[in-house]
Formats: C-alpha cells, sequence, structure tokens
C-alpha cells in the first residue's frame, strides 16, 4: 500500500524559508505513471495546489506561487521536496503531498499533511 | 479556471438523497475529481473523470456532468459521509479545487 508522509518544521519566521520532505513507501518515485505535487490548505479554508514534479525533475507551479516555490525530488531516496521562500502569516497551512495519476492528473494517494505555522 | 461548489453547506439526516452541484468558470471537458475530507485528516478521491469511482468507493456514490456543470449524488447517506466534499478541475494548470461543501447531519 503507497504512503506519502510530509515531514520538516512546524514553525517557521517570517520572510525565511519552508522546508518540507515527502516520504514515499510502498511504491516508486520513478514511476513514468506518476507525478507527486503539494497542495496547501490554511487553518478551516479550502485547497490550493502548489506544484507538481515528475520523476525526470520537469516541474509545474502555481502561477501565484512560482516566483517563490522550488520542487526537487530524489530519487534514490524515494522522496520529493518543497521549498517556499519569503514566507508571511499567509502561508500558514496544513501542507499535503500527493501523488498524481499520469492517466488524469488528479491525486489517487495523498500524506496525512503536516501544519506549518509562519510566526515569529 | 474558478471552480464554483453549492450549497457551501447544508444538513441532511442519515438515509437521504443529496446533491452537490461544482460549475466551472470555463469548459473542462471531462476532467473532474470529487475527493471527501473529514477533519483533521487528508481528502480521500472519490471519483475521477466525472464519474468513475476510484477502488473501494461504495456505489451510492456517483457522480456526473460535462463542460461546465457537475454533480456529485449520495443516493442513501450514510453516518460515515458526514464530511466536506471539494471538486476539483485537472483540465489545465492551475489545477483548482471548489470552495468546498461541508455536509452535517441534521
Amino acid at each position: 500500500q503507497l504512503q506519502l508522509q510530509e515531514s520538516g518544521p512546524g514553525l517557521v519566521e517570517p520572510s525565511e524559508t519552508l522546508s518540507l520532505i515527502c516520504n514515499v513507501s510502498g511504491g516508486s518515485i520513478s514511476s513514468s505513471s506518476y507525478y507527486w505535487g503539494w497542495i496547501r490548505q490554511p487553518p478551516g479554508k479550502g485547497l490550493e495546489w502548489i506544484g507538481n514534479i515528475y520523476y525526470s525533475g520537469s516541474t509545474y507551479y502555481n502561477p501565484s506561487l512560482e516566483t517563490r516555490v522550488t520542487i526537487s525530488i530524489d530519487t534514490s531516496k524515494n522522496q520529493f521536496s518543497l521549498k517556499l521562500s519569503s514566507v508571511t502569516a499567509a502561508d500558514t497551512a496544513v501542507y499535503h503531498c500527493a501523488r498524481l495519476n499520469s492517466l488524469g492528473y488528479y491525486f489517487d494517494y495523498w500524506g496525512q499533511g503536516t501544519l506549518v505555522t509562519v510566526s515569529s | 479556471i474558478r471552480m464554483t461548489q453549492s450549497p457551501s453547506s447544508f444538513s441532511a439526516s442519515t438515509g437521504n438523497r443529496v446533491t452537490i452541484t461544482c460549475r466551472a468558470s470555463q469548459g473542462i471537458s471531462s476532467y473532474l475529481a470529487w475527493y471527501q475530507q473529514k477533519p483533521g485528516k487528508a481528502p480521500k478521491l472519490l471519483i475521477y473523470a466525472v464519474s468513475t469511482l476510484q477502488s473501494g468507493v461504495p456505489s451510492r456514490f456517483s457522480g456526473s456532468g460535462s463542460g461546465t456543470d457537475f454533480t456529485l449524488t449520495i443516493s442513501c447517506l450514510q453516518s460515515e459521509d458526514f464530511a466536506t466534499y471539494y471538486c476539483q478541475q485537472y483540465y489545465n494548470y492551475p489545477y483548482t479545487f471548489g470552495q468546498g461543501t461541508k455536509l452535517e447531519i441534521k
């Protein structure tokens, strides 16, 4: 059974860089059948897509975040990561990693999510 | 592409048939998915390609629609169905979600 698990600091100071890792188990991140993505959800609010990455390293970002986001992949460790720079309180959210089925690019497996709070 | 769900919230009783609507600001063909989210949990994929049930999802869930107007129907509400539901378009980037529909027990 595929499992995704996010990890990283739960508190980040304003103007700093948020860094998270998604560890994938029960399946290979190098499969050509899937993309891997990040989605966030501010407390009490809806879902916002951040970006996707393919095993080859090709990335696609939400234009609203594109200047601040970097998603990378490490196939040797079966994990991918998110970096979001110059964070503000508006970036406080639960961050989920997920798998996208390349047949349709919907999110078929999700990590449980990790809350990141931006505060000094 | 803006995705608008209606209603934003409503109450229903177990055994009821309920329908949630999702409207896209432009045509998205059949590139629509539905997710269920319970408090403190990750969203769970219910339906993709408008009407295809994800493996393991009960048959009381169904989806329909095309172009810009879509619906999620739960034919006979069970206690475990009280949750928030989101639609999502994957027709083009950036992928976007509806604002959510919270289904509460009456």
